[in-house]
């Protein structure tokens, strides 16, 4: 069965600072999803992710994808308080019907 | 752009109520979905559904849950007879062939 894994699960970090979240995967992977969640509300699409290599990048947030290493990572530039939430990864495996989503990442930026 | 419409946004029920939860799909999609996520927690996969029947459930659908597509527009999830730890929030979500998939915005089911 497909595993998400993400880490850290927990980051608490000065704004200014650069950061990097984690995503590993099981197996192979048509796409990989990335979200953004606000306490209480539903999920932010932000990236989606298709080929090897593949490299997005929306205002502070960039992820990157290496389907050799079943690897994805969203990468924080100069963290600004906005920015605090919980990212959620998810994995659309190749062949098999459903989403799998990581446990998330719950980034909290100090001011 | 398209997007995935669920109804109620927020639902408060009684233990032991029947609940329906809604969900509008995007047109000309095949596949749809519904997940859960109690709160603080992972989004976890409930169901899938293709060509009117469901293709892949997970251990938490059991028998108190249901899903249906009454009028090729409508994609439904029904729970019989609700418990306190079925309080969640609900994403519905659809796909094409070969396309990304789209979440809706959720029902956040209260049962008290």
């Amino acid at each position: 069965e497909l595993k998400v894994e993400q880490n850290p699960l927990f980051l608490s970090m000065q704004e200014g600072k650069n950061y990097t979240i984690y995503c590993n995967y099981s197996t192979t992977s048509d796409r990989l999803y990335w979200y953004r969640q606000d306490p209480g509300k539903s999920l932010e699409s932000l990236f989606v992710l298709l080929s090897n290599g593949a490299v997005k990048q929306e205002g502070r947030l960039m992820a990157s994808l290496d389907t050799k290493a079943r690897l994805s990572t969203l990468h924080i530039t100069a963290a600004v308080h906005d920015l605090s939430a919980t990212y959620f990864c998810a994995v659309d495996p190749a062949g098999d019907d459903k989403i799998i989503f990581g446990k998330g990442t719950r980034l909290h930026i100090l001011p | 752009e398209p997007e995935v419409t669920q109804t109620p946004s927020h639902q408060v029920t009684q233990m032991g109520q029947e609940v329906i939860l809604r969900c509008v799909p995007i047109s000309n999609h095949l596949y749809f979905y519904w997940y859960r996520q109690i709160l603080g927690q992972k989004v976890e996969f409930l169901v899938s559904f293709y060509n009117n029947e469901i293709s892949e459930k997970s251990e938490i659908f059991d028998d108190q849950f249901s899903v249906e597509r009454p009028d090729g527009s409508n994609f439904t999830l029904k729970i019989r007879s609700t418990k306190l730890e079925d309080s969640a929030m609900y994403f519905c979500a659809s796909r094409g062939m070969n396309t990304e998939a789209f979440f809706g915005q959720g029902t956040r089911l209260t049962v008290v």
